[in-house]
């Protein structure tokens, strides 16, 4: 199946500061990049849908100014969490979703404010 | 809108028992996708599988069977002989056309113990 990849796998900063994580479809084009926010023994939940060339769409309840996403290319977007507070802290997972109808997930990024 | 219910929180099962994990789904939609994800300890999603709402077949593979009922908007999953790397968070998901992407959504998982 298709590989898509998440960097860093994990990260800790202090409240205030930015965090980038990046999203990679290593061997296939993707139109469509999701982003998804898992809290501890919580389901996932979508933030926003992030197509190339456009802007991305937030889901109701998702602050745009402070996760910010870019997709500048079919093969990589990009989640910024800016001034990241403690409840920030969660596990943030990308999905690409090929133009054959299959959405393959990364890894996931462990992000721990302090 | 689309919801996914999956009512067993936890469950704990002794090895080479068979378990099932219920999913219950609403959508208004007549075309649509149901998933199975496993989600180990390390976090990473393990695509397990995805069923058009057209096929009602069931489907083994190895171990792992699926039961597709609309007529009572389920898609139950079963492990057959359950083994202790079974041991996972399950999460049934419904996949939603957004101008033709599968935006998926996520029942709140069920956590699946296996007891050697």
């Amino acid at each position: 199946g298709a590989v898509v990849s998440q960097h860093p796998s994990w990260v800790i900063c202090k409240s205030g500061t930015s965090v980038k994580i990046e999203c990679r479809s290593l061997d296939f084009q993707a139109t469509t990049m999701f982003w998804y926010r898992q809290f501890p023994k919580q389901s996932l939940m979508l933030m926003a849908t992030s197509n190339e060339g456009s802007k991305a769409t937030y889901e109701q309840g998702v602050e745009k100014d402070k996760f910010l996403i870019n997709h500048a290319s079919l093969t990589l977007s990009t989640l910024t969490v800016t001034s990241a507070h403690p409840e920030d802290s969660s596990f943030y997972i990308c999905s690409a979703w090929a133009l054959y109808n299959e959405q393959f997930f990364g890894p996931g990024t462990r992000l721990t404010v302090l | 809108a689309q919801k996914v219910t999956q009512a067993q929180t936890e469950i704990s099962v002794v090895e080479k028992e068979d378990v099932t994990l219920d999913c219950v789904y609403e959508t208004r939609d007549t075309t649509y996708y149901l998933f199975w994800y496993k989600q180990p300890p390390s976090g990473e999603l393990v695509f397990l599988i995805r069923r058009n709402s057209f096929d009602e077949q069931n489907e083994i593979s190895g171990r792992y069977s699926w039961n597709f009922q609309k007529s009572t908007s389920s898609f139950n999953f079963t492990i057959t002989a359950s083994q202790v790397v079974d041991s996972a968070v399950y999460f049934c998901a419904l996949s939603e056309k957004n101008f033709g992407n599968e935006k998926l959504t996520f029942g709140t998982g069920t956590r699946l113990t296996i007891i050697p």
